[in-house]
């Protein structure tokens, strides 16, 4: 079945510094990627998606670039802010699935100024 | 304002006593769905609904009801809930089923069950 698997947490950056979060994925088909954002005491709210290979989603800052040869959609930002710690969602959507998202376990980003 | 509300967001309780969880949502979305979010498990759907009275489940159903009478409301039943059911719950719906489509999610709902 779909699985996503995401980079173990917590993650703990200084400010500025450069930020990856891995992603990677099994599905079958073409599924569209995502990545959510979940701030402190909310609920998730999308941050970018791609929805065919080689797509880049960007937004904020953010980017993350759809690699089917690597089945991978890793999160990048250059400069983080200490507004940025948040809980980052890896998810995707395969069409023919009756579950729309797939959720991998979350990564936790702290970062301090 | 475009949004999902739940209610309530904080509720603690104890085994067996029925409850419900409210969720609705101002966009006029056919899809909607209900996930639990536990730690290291990322989110799983429990149940989900593509349109006023179609409803499925989804990864995790037991011991969940749901209905969906009206397009805007779609409630979350637990007729005897158990403290394996405590968990962050959240809500979200998106226009339509399509795999691309964002889903916007309420703030959540914290069950205790004791």
């Amino acid at each position: 079945g779909d699985s996503v698997t995401q980079m173990e947490g917590p993650v703990t950056l200084s400010e500025e510094a450069f930020l990856t979060i891995n992603c990677t994925y099994t599905a079958t088909g073409y599924p569209s990627l995502f990545w959510y954002v979940q701030y402190p005491g909310e609920g998730l709210q999308l941050l970018l998606k791609a929805t065919k290979a080689d797509d880049k989603g960007s937004n904020k800052g953010f980017e993350a670039t759809y690699r089917k040869e690597t089945t991978s959609f890793h999160l990048e930002k250059g400069s983080v802010q200490v507004s940025d710690s948040a809980v980052y969602f890896c998810a995707l959507s395969r069409s023919g699935s009756a579950r729309q998202l797939t959720f991998g376990s979350g990564t936790q980003l702290t970062v301090l100024p | 304002e475009a949004q999902v509300t739940q209610n309530p967001r904080y509720l603690i309780t104890v085994t067996g006593k029925k409850l419900t969880v409210t969720c609705s949502q101002n966009m006029n979305h056919e899809y909607m769905s209900w996930y639990r979010q536990d730690p290291g498990l990322g989110l799983r759907q429990i149940y989900y609904s593509m349109n006023v009275e179609v409803t499925d489940k989804g990864d995790v159903p037991e011991g969940y009801k749901v209905s969906r009478k009206e397009k805007r409301n779609f409630p979350l039943i637990l007729e005897s809930p158990s403290p394996n059911q405590t968990s962050l719950y959240f809500c979200a719906s998106s226009p339509q089923r399509g795999a691309s489509d964002t889903q916007y999610f309420g703030p959540g709902t914290r069950l205790t069950v004791l």
